[in-house]
């Protein structure tokens, strides 16, 4: 069954910083790979997705990248600001199973 | 942009009550999914269902069923509400063709 690490658990970092969020799965056979973010008390906002024939996305100032061989997703964030603060969670969205990880609570001081 | 409408953001009801959550999404996908989220426990799937009167069980689909009676429309259901099921309630719709999921804003539910 496949499981999603998401590392580091929790992040607090200085405005301005690059930063990288890593997700690691068990099952190198990955779908589609989806990032999300998710503000406390609401839901989950799509950021990047991945999809199976692609690398990598880039949005702005995030850049999300899927390694297969080695079931690896990084999500890159550039010059991060206090706005970016939130839970940042991956997903394995294939088929009708979707398999998330705990995700990595961000913190980014003024 | 997609919409995914959660009827109620926060509810509040006593054990044994009927709950129904409604989610109406308005970009035709085929696939929808109820999860709930807890601190420490993450997103668990309930339910999805991926047609109109089709659906299936996901991981936690004890004490929960779901209705899905048109296809923009998955609603759902605790039939008799107990305090383990206070949570936060997410609905998503998917696009079949990425694979891609869309969030609902997200339904406080709080069982006394």
């Amino acid at each position: 069954k496949q499981e999603v690490t998401q590392i580091p658990a929790a992040l607090s970092v200085p405005e301005g910083e690059n930063l990288v969020l890593n997700c690691s799965f068990t099952d190198s056979a990955i779908y589609n790979l989806q990032w999300f973010r998710q503000d406390p008390g609401k839901g989950l906002t799509s950021l990047l997705l991945i999809q199976s024939s692609q690398r990598e996305q880039t949005s702005g100032r995030l850049n999300a990248s899927l390694d297969k061989s080695s079931g690896r997703s990084t999500l890159y964030i550039a010059a991060s600001q206090p706005g970016d603060s939130a839970t940042y969670l991956c997903d394995d969205t294939g088929g009708f199973k979707t398999i998330f990880g705990a995700g990595t609570r961000l913190f980014v001081k003024a | 942009d997609v919409k995914v409408t959660q009827s109620s953001r926060y509810l509040v009801k006593r054990t044994g009550e009927k709950v129904f959550l409604e989610c109406v999404q308005d970009m035709d996908h085929e696939n929808m999914f109820w999860y709930r989220q807890d601190p420490g426990l993450g997103l668990r799937l309930i339910y999805f269902s991926y047609d109109v009167k089709m659906k299936e069980k996901g991981d936690i689909p004890e004490g929960y069923s779901v209705s899905r009676e048109k296809k923009e429309r998955f609603s759902l259901i605790l039939e008799s509400a107990s305090t383990n099921q206070t949570s936060m309630y997410l609905c998503a719709s998917q696009q079949v063709s990425t694979g891609e999921l869309f969030f609902g804003e997200g339904s406080r539910l709080t069982v006394l």
